[in-house]
């Protein structure tokens, strides 16, 4: 069965180093999304992308963050200078030619920053 | 603006009893509610959504969950718990798509099936 993979699944990080968690979605889907749970907290929404743009992001999602689709089979998100409160599960997901169709998640990469 | 309530972090039942988990929503639309289910060291699978139509939604695994839009409610059940139901469940709304954009996920609810 087909499924999203992310790597690493645990990251450890000093505080303003520059962190790029990796997503490898299921081969045909468009629409890719990233989303964080800190722990204890909800599973909140910080991106989407389709057409290699961002097509909706939330207010969590700021300068801080990029996200890129480098070579057609992974999808990065990537945080330039991590701060404590980046520390998070992060969830990488994708959903096949509609945006409508059912969403795969990955396992998640939990994020620690020091 | 929408948000999700679910009650009870932690849910704890015998094994063959019914699961009941709870989810209530707030939404300025009719929205799309979703169900998904975490198991230890694993991705979010989803259980079942509900976007038009039929109130009742059947899942996977025997699941199931009612729309009541009277109460802004998304119940879920199970008839009889397994063991191997045990599993963090999230409930979720969106506003815009049946898909995976832009979800609001509740704080999710821990269910341990006592054998």
């Amino acid at each position: 069965e087909p499924e999203v993979t992310q790597t690493p699944s645990h990251q450890v990080t000093q505080m303003g180093q520059e962190v790029i968690l990796r997503c490898v979605p299921i081969s045909n889907h468009l629409y890719f999304y990233w989303y964080r749970q800190i722990l204890g907290q909800k599973v909140e929404f910080l991106v989407s992308f389709y057409n290699n743009e961002i097509s909706e992001k939330s207010e969590i999602f700021d300068d801080q963050f990029s996200v890129e689709r480098p070579d057609g089979s992974n999808f990065t998100l990537k945080i330039r200078s991590t701060k404590l409160e980046d520390s998070a599960m992060y969830f990488c997901a994708s959903t096949g030619q509609r945006m409508n169709t059912e969403a795969f998640f990955g396992q998640g990469t939990r994020l620690t920053v020091v | 603006a929408q948000s999700v309530t679910q009650l009870g972090s932690h849910v704890s039942v015998s094994e063959g009893a019914l699961v009941l988990l709870r989810c209530n929503y707030s939404s300025s639309v009719p929205p799309y509610l979703f169900w998904y289910v975490q198991y230890p060291n694993q991705g979010l699978q989803l259980l079942l959504k509900y976007t038009t139509g039929a109130t009742l939604v059947k899942g996977i695994n025997g699941f199931e969950a009612e729309f009541k839009k009277s109460e802004t409610s998304f119940h879920l059940t199970k008839p009889s718990a397994h063991m191997s139901d045990a599993a963090e469940y999230f409930c979720a709304v969106s506003l815009f798509s049946a898909g995976a954009n832009n979800l609001f996920f509740g704080t999710g609810t821990r269910l341990t099936v006592i054998p």
